[in-house]
C-alpha cells in the first residue's frame, strides 16, 4: 500500500481564492510527522508546514494551514489567498518517527490563474 | 545559517562512467538523505546517513552508494551509469527538534547521462 496518496495530479485556482490540496497517509505507527513541500519549476524543494501526530491543533504557517484529520488519516494543505507565485508542484510527505525514512506522495501541480 | 548546498549543480556524463555528487548539510544537522527525482518515477528515496552511518536505504541497485564524513558532509556515487540514471538528485538535511524533524533540501544536481 502507498504510504502517501495525493489524488489530484493537477489543480487550478483563481488568484486570491483559497485552495485545498489533498493528502492521505497510511501508517500503524502512533508517532509520525507529516510535511508539505513546494517545488517551483526551478527544482528546489521548499518546506512549507509540519504536523506531528500528537499535535492537538492544526498547524499554520502564514497563508498555509494543514487540515489534520487523524481518524481519517488525512493531512490536507490549505493555501489561502492564492498568489501567482504559488504555482508549483506540492508534495505531501510522512516520516514514521525519528530514524525512519521519509515517504513522499506523487505531488499535485497547482496553477494559479490571474 | 547557510542552507543545504549541492555540487555540482549540473553534470553531463556518458553511459558506463561513474559520478560523485556532494552535499553539505545545514550546520548542526547530522542527518543527510538523498533522493532521485524523475518525471516518470517521481521522488524516490535513495538512502539516509546519520553520524556517518547509513540509517535507511531505498530500493536502488548497488551501483548507487553513499557515505558521510565526520563533518556531516555527504557524497553519493553512481557507478556504471545508465541512461535511466538521468535525473534530479536532491539532498536534504534534517535536525530533530522536539517531536518534529523537518527536512531542508538543497537545490539539487541535474545529471544527464548520454
Amino acid at each position: 500500500a502507498q504510504k502517501i496518496t495525493q489524488t489530484q495530479p493537477g489543480m487550478f485556482v483563481q488568484e486570491k481564492e483559497a485552495v485545498t490540496l489533498d493528502c492521505t497517509y497510511d501508517t500503524s505507527d502512533p508517532s509520525y510527522g507529516l510535511f508539505w513541500y513546494k517545488q517551483p519549476s526551478s527544482g528546489e524543494m521548499i518546506f512549507l508546514i509540519y504536523q506531528g501526530s500528537y499535535d492537538q491543533q492544526n498547524a499554520t504557517e502564514g497563508r498555509y494551514s494543514l487540515n489534520f484529520q487523524k481518524a481519517r488519516k488525512s493531512a490536507n494543505l490549505v493555501i489561502s489567498a492564492s498568489q501567482l507565485g504559488d504555482s508549483a508542484m506540492y508534495f505531501c510527505a510522512m516520516r514514521e518517527g525519528p530514524g525512519n525514512q521519509f515517504y513522499f506522495g506523487t505531488g499535485t501541480s497547482l496553477t494559479v490563474i490571474p | 545559517k547557510a542552507g543545504v548546498t549541492q555540487t555540482p549543480r549540473y553534470l553531463i556524463k556518458t553511459r558506463g562512467q561513474q559520478v560523485t555528487l556532494s552535499c553539505s548539510p545545514i550546520s548542526g544537522h547530522r542527518s543527510v538523505s538523498w533522493y532521485q527525482q524523475t518525471p516518470g518515477q517521481g521522488l524516490q528515496f535513495l538512502f539516509e546517513y546519520f553520524s556517518e552511518t547509513q540509517r535507511n536505504k531505498g530500493n536502488f541497485p548497488g551501483r548507487f552508494s553513499g557515505r558521510q564524513f565526520s563533518n556531516s558532509r555527504s557524497e553519493m556515487n553512481v557507478s556504471t551509469l545508465e541512461l535511466g540514471d538521468s535525473a534530479l538528485y536532491l539532498c536534504a538535511s534534517s535536525l530533530r527538534q522536539g517531536r518534529g524533524e523537518t527536512q531542508y533540501f538543497g537545490p539539487g544536481t541535474r545529471l544527464l547521462v548520454l
